[in-house]
């Protein structure tokens, strides 16, 4: 069993719509967790990181961790087509490794 | 502006070849990995390096090594290619410090093609 399980999608929603993202987990030592955003034949890149439980806001995006529930999720608010992208959830012991999740791929239709 | 380069964006190569990709990041940062992508399978770790000449070995090191002579140069090498490693290849790099030394910094990624 792995030990992260992340929403497997696809997911296709139209412009303007609240989307959800959603990973959980096994292992209760993850103390560090992240959701990396991967355009196309791109590279993942940062876009959310948070310590403890409780959400954490930044523009549109909302990051929640229930460490009680070992459950994250990211919400999209006002979802635009330029949020079309694999979403990787990421969490971590330590600094050092990672454990990704397999990822969300998410359309927003115009 | 953090950056994680690598060598090739786009590599052709036969089956028995010895293959190398080559991944250096400006950040002076102590670890360093490289993954594989897949459709279907995520991202998956073949080695990672917590400092120089130091590596360990990740979830699928079979038919890989690395190298890391100097902190800021990670090399992943093929030692006889062969079809079943045609895949993305992505290189990332992150702080052993506090803050946030958890996040990893992604290269572009290098899209390998073993005919």
């Amino acid at each position: 069993q792995k030990e992260v399980e992340q929403d497997p999608g696809p997911l296709s929603v139209p412009e303007g719509a609240i989307v959800s993202l959603n990973c959980t987990y096994s292992n209760s030592a993850f103390q560090y967790f992240m959701w990396y955003r991967q355009y196309s034949r791109k590279g993942p890149e940062l876009l959310m990181y948070t310590y403890s439980s409780g959400n954490k806001e930044d523009g549109r995006f909302t990051a929640q961790v229930d460490k009680s529930s070992k459950y994250i999720s990211l919400f999209i608010r006002d979802s635009q087509p330029s949020d079309s992208a694999t979403y990787l959830c990421a969490m971590n012991r330590r600094a050092g490794k990672s454990t990704f999740g397999d990822g969300t791929t998410l359309t927003v239709k115009p | 502006d953090v950056k994680v380069t690598q060598s090739s964006r786009y590599l052709v190569k036969r089956t028995g070849e010895k293959v190398f990709l080559e991944c250096v990041q400006d950040m002076d940062h102590e670890n360093m990995f490289w993954y594989r992508q897949d459709p279907g399978l995520g991202l998956r770790l073949i080695y990672f390096s917590y400092d120089v000449k130091m590596k360990e070995k990740g979830d699928i090191p079979e038919g890989y090594s690395v190298s890391r002579e100097k902190k800021e140069r990670f090399s992943l090498i093929l030692e006889s290619a062969s079809t079943n490693q045609t895949s993305m290849y992505l290189c990332a790099s992150s702080s052993s410090g506090g803050g946030r030394g958890e996040t990893q910094y992604f290269g572009p990624g290098t899209r390998l093609l073993v005919l």
